[in-house]
């Protein structure tokens, strides 16, 4: 895999059902694998920064696992809200391309009451 | 809470025109960069600078960009003469430390070229 890919696209969800969606990457030459929530018209937040095979990260109902072996990541929402509605990035960067994200198209998460 | 902000928020220019996008990074941040989203595509890097100087740059980033920190708080973007194909979400980001901490995103500035 050359490029950062995120699938779903996009994904409706209802009131206080479970998700997930994942990111992937280049597995050879890896660096950090960070993770964004994006609502409309703000500024990208970051959620959480990756590095270590295996790491799994968490904050509130949100969590992220990571396997940098096999190139990809999971973001987990438990109990969705529609608080979480919003469009969720990840960013690549590799040790040779300093401070310079490569980003995925993003999963667009609506979730409905 | 510390954020970075953006002016202006959507700036409409004529092709040919020079444009100049102004971020305010995080006061203590030493790493800034700028990054662009054309409609329906991926946010894509632009440029990456620290201590005064570029470190690195994408081919988007040809004779036409230039980027400034004209004193301790501003860092700018400027397009000498835009094109249509300039259209697009431009971002400021800003970081603390090296590329394994977050950086910090502004909430862009929608650049149209008419």
């Amino acid at each position: 895999i050359l490029n950062v890919e995120q699938s779903p696209q996009s994904l409706h969800v209802q009131e206080g059902d479970s998700t997930n969606f994942t990111c992937s990457f280049p597995s050879s030459n890896f660096y950090a694998l960070h993770w964004y929530r994006w609502e409309t018209a703000k500024s990208p937040e970051a959620l959480f920064v990756m590095t270590l095979n295996g790491d799994e990260k968490k904050k509130g109902r949100i969590s992220a696992t990571l396997n940098t072996k096999e190139g990809y990541s999971y973001l987990y929402i438990k109990g969705s809200q529609p608080e979480d509605s919003a469009t969720y990035l990840c960013a690549f960067n590799s040790p040779d391309s300093w401070g310079k994200f490569q980003f995925g198209a993003g999963t667009q998460v609506v979730v409905t009451p | 809470e510390p954020e970075v902000t953006q002016t202006p928020s959507h700036q409409v220019t004529q092709m040919g025109q020079e444009v100049i996008l102004r971020c305010v990074p995080i006061s203590n941040h030493l790493y800034f960069y700028w990054y662009r989203q054309i409609l329906g595509q991926k946010v894509e890097f632009l440029v990456s600078f620290y201590n005064n100087e570029i470190s690195e740059k994408s081919e988007i980033f040809d004779d036409q960009f230039s980027v400034e920190r004209p004193d301790g708080s501003n860092f700018t973007l400027k397009i000498r003469s835009t094109k249509l194909e300039d259209s697009a979400m431009y971002f400021c980001a800003s970081s603390w430390d090296s590329p394994s901490y977050e950086q910090y995103f502004g909430p862009g500035t929608r650049l149209t070229v008419t």
